[in-house]
């Protein structure tokens, strides 16, 4: 069973919409979370990270976390055709390695 | 901007030939990763290394091997190449003292 687990594996939303993608950690040990973006053709790239329990908002985009539950959201507003991308989360122990989850696909219909 | 970069993007090779992919790093991170993309898996880790002289095996090491001669470059090297070794290989940096990685373009490799 992967560690990191993403839902769901692919969501369309209508440009101007709000996008919410998910993630459950398996493992109590992760302390830090990030969403990283991939763009087709291209290297993930990292988008925000998110430490503490709580919101942490960056423009349109914020990212919750729950360590209770070990649930880790993103949340897009006013989505773009731009935000069209592989979304990854990433889960380390804090050793300089990242868990990665497989991803979800967005598409951003206009 | 931190900037990483593949050699070559797009590599055909034989069954049982030898491939090396190429990394090369300006951001003076210590650490670098070499991880491979399949569809429904994500990016697994094959190989790291936390400096100059330095590799370490990551979750799928089997068929490969790593190098990093230097603080910039980190060499992924597949001695026998086999087609199921076909995949997409990213090579990323990391700062020790934050856990961001950045990412060169990748190298689409297939093995026929």
């Amino acid at each position: 069973q992967q560690k990191v687990q993403q839902s769901p594996e692919s969501l369309s939303v209508p440009e101007g919409g709000m996008a919410s993608l998910n993630c459950t950690s398996s493992d109590r040990n992760f302390q830090y979370f990030w969403w990283y973006r991939q763009h087709s053709g291209e290297g993930p790239k990292a988008l925000m990270s998110i430490f503490s329990d709580g919101d942490k908002k960056e423009g349109r985009f914020t990212a919750h976390l729950n360590k209770a539950s070990l649930h880790v959201s993103l949340h897009i507003r006013d989505s773009q055709p731009s935000d069209s991308a592989l979304y990854f989360c990433a889960a380390s122990e804090g050793n300089y390695q990242l868990i990665w989850g497989s991803g979800t696909k967005l598409i951003i219909k206009p | 901007e931190a900037a990483v970069t593949q050699s070559p993007r797009n590599k055909v090779a034989v069954t049982g030939g030898k491939v090396t992919l190429s990394c090369n790093q300006t951001n003076n991170h210590n650490n670098m990763y070499w991880y491979r993309q399949d569809t429904g898996h994500g990016l697994r880790l094959i190989h790291y290394s936390y400096g100059a002289g330095s590799t370490e095996k990551g979750d799928i090491p089997d068929g490969y091997k790593a190098s990093r001669p230097s603080q910039e470059n980190f060499s992924l090297i597949l001695e026998l190449a086999t087609p199921s070794q076909t995949s997409v290989y990213f090579c990323a940096s990391g700062d020790a003292r934050q856990y961001e990685q950045y990412f060169g373009p990748g190298t689409r490799l297939t093995v026929l």
